[in-house]
This record gives structure tokens, sequence and C-alpha cells, in this order.
């Protein structure tokens, strides 16, 4: 059964505190993404890695970062956390090209206090 | 701009109701792609359909049925004789021309969908 494996489902995290969130995909996907979801915005993409090591920035990057060493997992770095980046953070993945659905994660809900 | 409008923040209906969640979109785009996703509380978003621009076909699928007009730029959802399973968060989403080899996603914001038994 393929899948996209994010690794934690409920985190609680300090302020100030570096946050690594990870996710897993075995369907040999090229292009992988992260979005975070809040009540009333929907999905908003945060970064999204088309190949190893390329990385493009999507409309909210601002306090996050990304790797990807290698094809199937794609890490999120939070440098500092704060407050404001409470949220439920998803993971997908698809192939190259257009028109591919994405296979989602089922996503980390991620407290800050 | 590239934009997708799903005015219906939340839906509420009974068991064996029919209900049809709205999808607007804007594009400058030609080509296309657009799609609808299912997010049942465990919180895993479960693709339900694509459709390409060139395709204005209405689709069936069980109880699910989608309507694509390009006239008026929506692509919705119909659920027929709903069930409490039913329940969950439906986005629609669209990908544009522009996403080369990205293939990004523009998804709206959701409608939630509570049936009740």
């Amino acid at each position: 059964d393929v899948k996209v494996t994010q690794s934690s489902r409920y985190l609680v995290k300090r302020t100030g505190e570096k946050v690594f969130l990870e996710c897993v995909q075995d369907m040999d996907h090229e292009n992988m993404f992260w979005y975070r979801q809040d009540p009333g915005l929907g999905l908003r993409l945060i970064y999204f890695s088309y190949d190893v090591k390329m990385k493009e920035k999507g409309d909210i990057p601002e306090g996050y970062s990304v790797s990807r060493e290698k094809k199937e997992r794609f890490s999120l770095i939070l440098e500092s956390a704060s407050t404001n980046q409470t949220s439920m953070y998803l993971c997908a993945s698809s192939f190259g090209g257009r028109g591919y659905g994405y296979t989602f994660g089922s996503g980390t809900r991620l407290t800050v206090v | 701009a590239q934009k997708v409008t799903q005015a219906q923040t939340e839906i509420s209906v009974v068991e064996k109701e029919d209900v049809t969640l709205d999808c607007v979109y804007e594009t400058r785009d030609t080509t296309y792609y657009l799609f609808w996703y299912k997010q049942p509380p465990s919180g895993e978003l479960v693709f339900l359909i694509r459709r390409n621009s060139f395709d204005e076909q209405n689709e069936i699928s069980g109880r699910y049925s989608w309507n694509f007009q390009k006239s008026t730029s929506s692509f919705n959802f119909t659920i027929t004789a709903s069930q409490v399973v039913d329940s969950a968060v439906y986005f629609c989403a669209l990908n544009p021309n522009y996403g080369g080899a990205t293939n990004k996603l523009i998804f709206g914001t959701g409608t939630l969908l509570a049936v009740q038994p």
C-alpha cells in the first residue's frame, strides 16, 4: 500500500525551539510539498521540492526551511518555533509533470507553547 | 489571478439528503486540471477526482457526481443520498498551466460537510 508517512501525529514544542517535521514517501515521487492548514484559510503552501536538493518557496515560507537530501524524504524545519506556527502540517507528494494528483500524509498537529 | 473559491464554509444535512458543494475557479490558462479531495476526521486528504479543462463531460461515481462548466468556471460536487460517513472537509483544487514540472495545486478553503443521522 503506497503511502506518505509523517513522523509524528501530535507534537508539542516550546517557543524558540528548533522543530523538525519529517515526511517519507515510498512511491518514487519527484515532487514533495509541505502545507499548513488553519481554520478558514484552507491549505497554504510553505515549500515544495521537485528533485533531490531542489526546493522552492511557496506562499508562506517565512519562519520555515526545508531539506531534501534523499528522494523519499522531505523535512520541514521551524528554525525558532513561535506560537503563530501552531497548526496542522500536511506533507504531500506527486509525480512530476502537470495533472498528477497528490498523495497526502495524515498530518502533524503542532502546538507551540 | 489563479484562485479557487469555495463559498460554503459549512453545510449540515440530514442523512439521505442530496447535497452540492460549490467550487468556482479563476485562471487565465486554457489548459488546466481540477481536483476534489476529501479530508475525513482522521486528517489525511483523499483524492476523489481529476478533470482536465478539455473534458466537460460530467462524471458519476456511485453516489458522487461532478458537474464541470467552463462557461461559469465551476466544478461542483454532488453527493446523492448522503451518509454519515460522508462527513468531512472537502477541498477543490486547481492545477494551472504555469505549474510545469512542479505540479503545484491551488486549493480552496474547503467546505465542512456534516451529515446528521
